[in-house]
């Protein structure tokens, strides 16, 4: 099983309309829980972390069920410029317990906003 | 805004040819890190490095793979005898600390090994 999952994709979307993306993971000693955004052939950008609680920045809203080991991220109001492909990624612990920061990354979900 | 920069932006090979690629972290941070990208995959970990040394490297980081910080600013991968599958989008990203931290990554520096 990989280590971090996604629906790959793409999502094709017309602006405004909400899309939400899911992802799990198999590390059940998983420690933090990011969505991260990457661009065509550029870096990827944390666009936010996740917590168990739940979080909310602006039009995106990440979720965390640690029991299901799954996160998802919904963007709402779609803009042409949230086209890009949105990565999973969790921290895990290292060796002996402490972790180095190492991400894991999942395959990532292609989304496309159209007019 | 300080950034993470990498030179060069893109790097072409021979086979079986040392590369070096070079980072320059944010100033204040700590912790580095170097992940791969091959194209059309998912971004790798490949190794972290803090207190100059390695804290954590993957199973792709193999004897052929080393890093270094050789002063105060640079942080660097070297890659001593390339092969076609190295070649990928290596991304150096750094952070200030570990917990809750952000890590911040450059834009990469694409190898081709011919």
């Amino acid at each position: 099983r990989k280590e971090v999952e996604q629906d790959p994709g793409p999502f094709n979307v017309p602006e405004g309309a909400t899309v939400a993306f899911n992802c799990t993971y198999s590390n059940s000693a998983s420690q933090s829980f990011f969505w991260y955004r990457q661009d065509c052939r550029k870096e990827p950008k944390l666009l936010m972390s996740v917590y168990s609680s739940g979080n909310e920045d602006g039009r995106f809203t990440a979720q965390l069920n640690r029991a299901s080991q799954y996160i998802s991220l919904l963007i709402r109001d779609s803009k042409l410029s949230d086209s890009a492909t949105y990565l999973c990624v969790v921290r895990n612990f290292g060796a002996g317990g402490t972790s180095y920061g190492k991400l894991t990354f999942g395959q990532g979900t292609i989304l496309t906003v159209h007019p | 805004e300080p950034e993470v920069t990498q030179t060069p932006s893109h790097q072409v090979t021979q086979m079986g040819q040392e590369v070096i690629l070079r980072c320059v972290p944010i100033s204040n941070h700590l912790y580095f890190y170097w992940y791969r990208q091959i194209l059309g995959q998912k971004v790798e970990f490949l190794v972290s490095f803090y207190n100059n040394e390695i804290s954590e490297k993957s199973e792709i980081f193999d004897d052929q793979f080393s890093v270094e910080r050789p002063d105060g600013s640079n942080f660097t991968l070297k890659i001593r005898s390339t092969k076609l599958e190295d070649s990928a989008m290596y991304f150096c990203a750094s952070s200030p600390r570990l917990a809750g931290s952000e890590q911040f990554f450059g834009p990469g520096t694409r190898l081709t090994v011919l």
